[in-house]
């Protein structure tokens, strides 16, 4: 069964940092590209970063190009999100997903939840 | 980025109504093209894939249609299990971006 369990959401201030992991497992975690969602509170889908199966090729949402950094670690079958610079409009829940074979994401983890406030 | 579009926003309808959602791009995305259901304090769902194909355990009375601008999701026959948020989503250029979402109530 596939699993993914997202940690490492909570309460930051304005301009700090904070890195999210998910933790996979139930399939071949590197024959998968990975992203991350986020969905603020009461609103939409906002995708916000993926990343191959082999990190050589990487995106970001214009949102958080040059804040965000995405990586990943096969050894450990773990999806990372580092994000600096935090601003209000970053509070969400973000999602880990599973890039599937058809350009889709076909599996989510629950979410953990990112709070940016003074 | 392209931009996405669906209509209607939030719509009313009772069991066993047939229900269409549109999405509109910006601009051609040939069929790459991804239907999302998403429930109250759930992650969402993956329902259909490649504008027209079904996802592995999701009943037959959800499809979908369309290329190039325009896609429909369509309902045949709606249940109570279906009463949710739908999202679209393009997948054929980066950043990939998703409609606002259609919500779907009990009339």
């Amino acid at each position: 069964e596939v699993q993914l369990v997202e940690s490492g959401g909570g309460l930051v201030q304005p301009g700090r940092s904070l890195r999210l992991s998910c933790a996979a497992s139930g399939f071949t975690f590197d024959d998968f590209a990975m992203h991350w969602v986020r969905q603020a509170p009461g609103k939409g889908l906002e995708w916000v970063s993926g990343i191959t199966w082999n990190s050589g090729n990487i995106g970001y949402a214009d949102s958080v190009k040059g804040r965000f950094t995405i990586s990943r670690d096969n050894a450990k079958n773990s999806l990372h999100l580092q994000m600096n610079s935090l601003r209000a409009e970053d509070t969400a829940l973000y999602y880990c997903a599973r890039g599937g074979i058809e350009s889709n994401l076909d599996y989510w983890g629950q979410g953990t939840l990112v709070t940016v406030s003074s | 980025d392209i931009q996405m579009t669906q209509s209607p926003s939030s719509l009313s309808a009772s069991v066993g109504d047939r229900v269409t959602i549109t999405c509109r791009a910006s601009l051609s995305i040939r069929t790459y093209l991804n239907w999302y259901q998403q429930k109250p304090g759930k992650a969402p769902k993956l329902l259909i894939y490649a504008a027209s194909s079904l996802q592995s355990g999701v009943p037959s009375r959800f499809s979908g249609s369309g290329s190039g601008t325009e896609f429909t999701l369509t309902i045949s026959s709606l249940q109570r299990e279906d009463f949710a948020a739908y999202y679209c989503q393009q997948t054929y250029s980066a950043p990939w971006t998703f409609g606002q979402g259609t919500r779907v109530e009990i009339k």
